[in-house]
């Protein structure tokens, strides 16, 4: 049982543009959503996070949007930059339970 | 740099055996997080410890163990290795004891490999 998804193993992006990484989940008790980045070779960092309480989450070029309705939230990196190059895994988490990562997708960025 | 130290970085093994993954958290951190990552798979939550007690369990297999010493390291032992145990074993701490305010932070992984 799957219960974050994220449906694009990878994405391929132009130096300068917008990535948009995006993530589905199926629990409605979910209400703490987190991105990690992962580079190879490294473990997955923290990169931001959002309360189901809010609908939008800025980190200076990060912003993570949650629309509850619909159950999905994204993340948009703008302007992508070639470190930004790694894989991004989505999470959630419901009250005080574990988090739950989707299975991540690879982002490229190509100068 | 996490913080979180993790060994042996690599493990090339035969099916049948046991190893050990060892896990330091960071200095202050009281939970401890064990977490697989097979081929193309997401991170798939394992177990949790903290201050010594086990506090959560996932999709763990009664053929793994964990447990976390008095000086807060833990250690994940996987016995009867099977070819489908080869993954990624990632440890996270984080000072508190829910986890899930975002603030894990992982090590660099075992790469488990079985032959």
């Amino acid at each position: 049982d799957q219960q974050v998804k994220q449906n694009s193993p990878s994405l391929s992006v132009q130096e300068g543009r917008i990535s948009i990484l995006n993530c589905d989940y199926t629990n409605s008790m979910f209400d703490y959503f987190l991105w990690y980045k992962k580079y190879p070779a490294e473990g997955p960092t923290f990169l931001i996070s959002i309360s189901s309480i809010k609908d939008k989450n800025e980190d200076g070029r990060f912003t993570v949007f949650l629309n509850k309705s619909a159950k999905h939230l994204s993340l948009h990196i703008v302007p992508s930059q070639p470190g930004d190059s790694a894989v991004y895994f989505c999470a959630a988490s419901a009250g005080a339970q574990k988090l739950v990562f989707g299975q991540g997708t690879r982002l490229t960025i190509n100068p | 740099d996490s913080g979180v130290t993790q060994t042996p970085k690599h493990l090339i093994t035969a099916t049948g055996q046991r190893v050990t993954l060892r896990c330091s958290p960071r200095s202050g951190d009281l939970s401890v997080y064990w977490y697989q990552q097979s081929l193309d798979q997401g991170l798939q939550f394992l177990i949790q410890y903290y201050n010594g007690e086990e506090r959560a369990k996932g999709n763990i297999l009664e053929r793994f163990s964990a447990q976390q010493f008095p000086d807060l390291h833990s250690e994940l032992n996987l016995s009867s290795l099977e070819l489908g145990d080869s993954a990624l074993y990632f440890c996270a701490s984080s000072v508190g004891s829910s986890g899930n305010t975002g603030e894990l932070f992982f090590g660099e992984g075992s790469r488990l490999t079985v032959l």
